[in-house]
């Protein structure tokens, strides 16, 4: 089945130690998006890619960067998480130009800060 | 800014009653999105509303969109246990802050 993947799915760091989360997807969707959700709250958007074009929400931290090295896959980086960091990221895919479709998340990374 | 609210937060119901959530969005979109989220799971695409008065209904939730009033509805019918769960409503890239359902014996 074609699917959005997340890994991994639990990952443990230490303050201030860079991560990398990853995202695929055999969608072949031209959208991608990065997500944070802290316990009980909204997944809040952190940026996204149509395509290559990165498009970075206004608030989100300079901590937080991503490649998208091809249509596939996604990555966000965290340079120096801190203790506020530690949530579920939730990597999600759409077609820009099917707008009757959801987007399709995947399982998510649940990011724990030692 | 976009701002998309939910109402009410939390939700606590009996077995086979009917209860409504609300979604109000602040400016236009072409689209509307509701979704299931289980503890400590990810998001489940539930509804995908379009147009102005469009209506889908799956099982014992139904979904409303009303474009001029910027008012979405999930309408619940008979509540089952196994709707317990969080319902978030978003328009694209926004989510609502999300409705908690728990359904009671």
């Amino acid at each position: 089945d074609a699917m959005v993947i997340q890994n991994p799915r639990y990952q443990v760091t230490q303050f201030g130690k860079p991560v990398t989360l990853s995202c695929s997807q055999t969608l072949n969707h031209n959208v991608m998006y990065w997500y944070q959700q802290k316990s009980s709250q909204a997944p809040k958007l952190l940026f996204h890619y149509y395509d290559k074009d990165f498009n970075n929400e206004a608030d989100t931290p300079d901590n937080f960067q991503s490649r998208r090295p091809n249509t596939s896959f996604c990555f966000l980086d965290i340079r120096s998480p801190g203790l506020g960091d530690a949530a579920m990221y939730l990597c999600a895919t759409s077609s820009r130009g099917a707008s009757n479709q959801p987007q399709h998340f995947g399982d998510g990374t649940r990011l724990s800060i030692l | 800014e976009l701002k998309v609210e939910q109402n009410p937060l939390f939700l606590s119901m009996q077995e086979g009653k009917n209860y409504t959530i609300y979604c109000n969005y602040s400016t236009t979109s072409d689209r509307l999105y509701w979704y299931r989220q289980d503890p400590g799971k990810s998001l489940e695409s539930l509804f995908v509303l379009l147009s102005n008065g469009a209506v889908k209904q799956e099982g014992r939730l139904m979904a409303s969109l009303d474009t001029k009033a910027r008012l979405s509805t999930l309408h619940i019918t008979a509540a089952v246990h196994d709707l317990s769960a969080t319902y978030f409503c978003a328009v694209p890239m926004r989510f609502g802050a999300g409705t908690r359902l728990t359904v009671k014996p």
